[in-house]
Parts: structure tokens; sequence; C-alpha cells
């Protein structure tokens, strides 16, 4: 089954860039999905498809992949971005959802 | 409005069974897939169990594959989970998920609030 493999944690200044990743064996063949958690919130997906955004989610929120890793990239980042995020795909071979670790992100 | 309401919660002994139900309103029920997903105390994201939209494909995980069964009723616009020989591990906040199509592969676009269950003596 898929492994997705996230980093725990990640520290960004107010106004740049966060990069939050995703590793998984020739995940840029699967379509990644990535959900922000707030804390006591329910999940808010954020990119669908490995870069549609739903409607609603600010232009900031971007996603991309190549080879084993896909992306989700939070630009001009505020303090309200503080929220875990998870990456998500669906593994055809066994009917399964995969959900990656989470990485919590804090505006510092 | 997308709306979905987790009920059925509460606590439980080992071995013990729970039902869980969620009353879903403001979309055409029957033509998205539906999923249950939890979350231990402090911990991430677990799919549990999934079905597209006119039920006929149903999924779980195999950490409940044996134990859990998930059913919608179109009729009633409802998604059940019948939970049996719960264990310590099976406690978390369980929500209700609705997928962006008929197909399960698709994103989950509307989350409930969840509904916590816990399992202890």
């Amino acid at each position: 089954s898929t492994v997705l493999t996230q980093s725990p944690s990640l520290t960004v200044a107010p106004g740049q860039t966060a990069n939050i990743t995703c590793v998984a064996d020739n995940i840029a063949i699967k379509s990644v999905h990535w959900y922000q958690q707030m804390p006591g919130q329910p999940p808010v997906l954020v990119v669908y498809a490995d870069r549609d955004r739903p409607p609603g989610i600010p232009e900031r929120f971007s996603g991309s992949d190549s080879g084993s890793t896909a992306t989700l990239t939070i630009t001009r980042v505020e303090a309200g971005d503080e929220a875990d995020y998870y990456c998500q795909v669906w593994e055809y071979e066994t009917h399964h959802w995969a959900f990656g670790g989470g990485t919590k992100l804090t505006v510092l | 409005e997308v709306q979905l309401m987790e009920s059925g919660g509460g606590l439980v002994q080992p071995g013990g069974s729970l039902r869980l139900s969620c009353a879903a309103s403001g979309f055409t029920f029957d033509r998205f897939a539906m999923n249950w997903v939890r979350q231990a105390p402090g911990k991430g994201l677990e799919w549990v169990s999934g079905l597209n939209g006119r039920g006929a494909g149903i999924y779980y995980a195999d950490s409940v594959r044996g134990r859990f069964t998930i059913s919608r009723d179109n009729a009633k616009d409802t998604l059940y989970l019948q939970m049996s020989s719960l264990r310590a591990e099976d406690t978390a906040v369980y929500f209700c998920v609705k997928g962006m199509s008929m197909g399960i592969y698709y994103a989950m676009d509307a989350w409930g609030q969840g509904t916590t269950v816990t399992v202890s003596s």
C-alpha cells in the first residue's frame, strides 16, 4: 500500500512561501488532494487533483508534483494559515484512501 | 449549502457496538460518494470506509474490515456506520465526508463536525 510521507512540522515567517511536501513512490502518476485542518475543526479541501482549487480557496494555495514528491505551496503566508495540512491519494490497487501523516504549519 | 450532521457517538466498552448516522442536506445525496474518516486524539486522519453514490462499491480500511459496516439510505439522505467488536484503538472523532462525485476516487469536498467515539471500560 502507498505510504505518504510528510514532514511533521514547518515554520515560515509571515509573507514568505510555505512548501509542504508529500513523498511517495511515483506520486506524480496519482491524483493528490490536500486538506487544511484548523485546531478543533474538520478538515477543508484546499487543492484537489494535484493542482485544482475548490471555490473559495485563495489563489495563494497551489499544488504541483514531480517524480516522488507532491507539493502544496502557500504564498504570502498569513497567521491565519497556521494549521495541519494533509495529503491524500486513492490507491487503485487496493481500493483504499491513504492520508499522509500531516504537517503542522507554524507562522512565526 | 451542504450540511453533514453526525450522531450516535458515545462511550462504549471494548467488544461493544455502536451505530453512527450522518444526515445529509444541501445536495443530491445519491449522486455522490460518501466516506467515514476518523481522527484519534492528537493524531492524523485515517480513512475508515467509503461507498459510491449508488452504494454498489463498498470499501474498508484493513483495520476495520469485518467489524464495521457502511451503508446508505438514499431515500433518507443518510449515511451509516455500524461498528462492532470495538477496541480501544477505535477511539476517535468520526467524520462523515462527502465525495466530489459519484465515484469513490474523487476528493472529499465537505466534512461534518464529527462525532466522538470512546471505547473504554
